[in-house]
């Protein structure tokens, strides 16, 4: 199958940037998801990306490249509760499937 | 709306035993599916649904089936609990597939221990 890679962990500063990689594989996927899940709830969305370039949802931004297998999820502004995993997901065109890669956790300093 | 649920929450099974997860939505989407998620191996894709009457399976299917004979019901079953099966598992729902842009929104979870 397709594979997905995000780094495991990153911490960083309240009130800091910080941004999430997530490389594929060029072949594989339409579009992609970026998920919030925080210790023991759910996954809930954030962000779809289909085509390139820069998508800005308030303090939340994904950024795409198709042509190199790569997205990013930026965060601003931190805040304790940005604490949780965030997960980034590939999409086929016409599948039922999103593949999941393990996601990464983020720790939120003072 | 309730959005998506699951029941039971939590639920500890010996080896061999059988069991049934129900989840349920009630945003009359099209699209169901159940994952699993354990330690370092993100979420996992086992079986999914399409429309009432209708089931496929995913990435990890053995050991489990599933049903879905109403839209807003799918269930899952388990009919002999292994070690290897403890895990969460999580339902999620899309109006239409993934591919097509469509979200999927994911219930609250049922963590599973068999011992």
């Amino acid at each position: 199958g397709q594979n997905i890679d995000q780094p495991t962990e990153m911490t960083a500063t309240e009130g800091a940037i910080v941004q999430i990689n997530c490389t594929y594989q060029t072949s594989g996927f339409n579009g992609l998801f970026w998920y919030q899940q925080h210790a023991g709830e759910a996954p809930t969305f954030l962000s779809y990306n289909v085509l390139d370039g820069l998508e800005e949802k308030g303090r939340f931004s994904s950024f795409l490249s198709r042509s190199k297998g790569y997205s990013y999820l930026l965060l601003k502004e931190l805040q304790m509760k940005d604490s949780a995993s965030y997960l980034c997901a590939g999409a086929g065109a016409g599948s039922y499937q999103l593949t999941f890669g393990k996601g990464t956790k983020l720790s939120v300093i003072p | 709306n309730a959005g998506v649920t699951q029941t039971p929450k939590f639920r500890v099974l010996k080896t061999g035993q059988s069991m049934t997860l129900l989840c349920a939505q009630d945003m009359n989407h099209e699209y169901m599916y159940w994952y699993r998620q354990d330690p370092g191996m993100g979420l996992r894709l086992i079986h999914y649904s399409v429309g009432e009457g209708t089931t496929a399976k995913g990435e990890v299917p053995d050991g489990y089936n599933v049903s879905r004979l109403k839209k807003q019901n799918f269930l899952l079953g388990l009919e002999s609990a292994a070690p290897s099966q403890t895990s969460v598992y999580f339902c999620a729902s899309s109006l239409i597939n993934s591919g097509d842009q469509d979200t999927q929104y994911f219930g609250p979870g049922t963590r599973l221990t068999v011992l």
